[in-house]
């Protein structure tokens, strides 16, 4: 079966340090979600990318992340500085149309220590 | 603007009972809606997917969900649980527009115990 490939699984980092976190969706899908999801705010849409063009960044908090797709095999969700309030599971997930839904990569764990 | 209401968080029930696991949305125009599910530390499964056509729809595990559009509902059904289905179960839509936004809801964790 295809998958979404999320790197790296798990992240403990320092609070202030950058963190870059991966995804590989699946060959031919050309639609990209980021979500946040933790206990308190259950799962958040960060932001989403179709075609690799940004379509909805306004879950993401702008002044210290920010996500990219350098090509249609690779997206890119960077936050710096990263703070103790960073610490979710990240997941991503793509899909070619939208009344098929998408798939779900397994996502990374962050902690900011 | 579109929102998606699980209203219930936890859900226990004994294996091989019933369950059903609410969900309410909200939208002007129509909608494409799913069940996903969640069993811990994994990402989500698409577990059934309603398009159009049939109001009820099904997946593969026994879980059924019906469509209701006067109610707005899409409620999740199952006629007799097992301990394996202990997972968080989210309910999501997507205007059936171009812009392909996936909304959640809050989630709702099914809790089967023996």
């Amino acid at each position: 079966d295809a998958r979404v490939t999320q790197t790296p699984r798990h992240k403990v980092t320092e609070m202030g340090q950058e963190v870059t976190m991966r995804c590989q969706p699946i060959l031919g899908h050309n639609t990209v979600f980021w979500y946040r999801q933790t206990m308190m705010q259950g799962l958040e849409l960060l932001a989403y990318f179709r075609n690799r063009a940004p379509l909805d960044d306004s879950g993401m908090p702008k002044d210290r992340f920010s996500a990219e797709m350098p090509d249609a095999t690779l997206a890119t969700l960077k936050i710096q500085p990263s703070e103790p309030r960073d610490s979710a599971v990240y997941f991503c997930a793509s899909g070619l149309v939208s009344r098929n839904g998408y798939t779900f990569g397994s996502g990374t764990r962050l902690t900011v220590v | 603007a579109q929102s998606v209401t699980q209203l219930d968080s936890q859900v226990p029930v004994f294996e091989e009972a019933p369950v059903e696991l609410r969900c309410n949305y909200s939208s002007s125009v129509s909608v494409y809606l799913f069940w996903y599910v969640q069993y811990p530390n994994q990402g989500l499964q698409l577990l059934l997917k309603y398009l159009s056509g049939s109001t009820l729809v099904e997946s593969i595990n026994g879980f059924e969900a019906e469509f209701n559009k006067s109610q707005t509902s899409f409620h999740l059904r199952k006629p007799s649980v097992h301990i394996s289905d202990t997972a968080e179960y989210f309910c999501a839509v997507i205007l059936s527009s171009n812009t392909g936004k996936l909304i959640f809801g809050q989630g709702t964790t099914l809790q089967v115990k023996p």
